[in-house]
């Protein structure tokens, strides 16, 4: 199994509500990351995780809060977003680091009222 | 100046033509990534490399360290080729990415 996985496909929220993004992936990748990708633009990193933990941070508003359950698990969870943060959200994994090849998933496409 | 510039930043050809795309990028490198991007897609991993060169298929892949240069060709380009393909870069602990080639290929 080659392939990383992403729920919803689709996510419209208001301004206060709190939903979560989930990915997985099954290929024992032990670095997971997040990233949101605006449309034209290339992906930008959100954070990383490294063997469950949080390794990266880039500098992400609080409203974002990244989740490691276990090794396959990556979730995002969203509270009191803001329109400017409609966005494709990707999750990727890798097998240990950042220069191992990444399997991205297909993304979530959230749009916020 | 981006870390990793691409050109063309858009590209148009006929189904069949020979398809190049560049990359250059000024920083030091673990490896170099080519990915390629549907529209409203995800995106796939197509290579990743960091010297000499690398073939799936139709693709190919090279780079030049020294020049600190990487190229994507595509030959015998189809329609299902038309894609935005991004290079990107690892660097230290993130992956740099550039703004992205447009490609369309017309029957």
């Amino acid at each position: 199994d080659t392939e990383v996985t992403q729920t919803p496909k689709h996510l419209v929220m208001g301004m206060t509500n709190k939903k979560s993004l989930k990915c997985e992936q099954h290929m024992g990748h032990r670095a997971m990351y997040w990233y949101k990708q605006k449309a034209k633009k290339p992906p930008e990193l959100m954070f990383v995780y490294s063997y469950e933990k949080l390794s990266i941070n880039e500098s992400v508003p609080s409203r974002f809060s990244p989740e490691c359950p276990n090794s396959s698990l990556l979730n995002l969870h969203l509270h009191a977003l803001q329109p400017e943060d409609s966005a494709l959200y990707l999750c990727a994994s890798s097998q240990i680091r950042i220069d191992y090849e990444q399997f991205f998933g297909p993304g979530t496409r959230l749009t916020v009222l | 100046k981006n870390e990793v510039e691409q050109s063309p930043q858009n590209l148009t050809a006929q189904e069949g033509e020979f398809i190049t795309i560049n990359c250059s990028y000024s920083v030091g490198i673990s490896a170099l990534h080519w990915l390629q991007q549907h529209p409203g897609g995800g995106i796939v991993s197509l290579f990743m490399l960091s010297s000499g060169k690398k073939k799936h298929g139709r693709l190919i892949a090279t780079i030049n360290i020294q020049e600190k240069h990487s190229s994507l060709h595509i030959t015998a380009s189809h329609p299902r080729d038309s894609a935005v393909y991004i290079c990107a870069v690892s660097n230290t602990d993130k992956l740099i990415f550039g703004t992205g080639t447009r490609l369309q290929v017309f029957p």
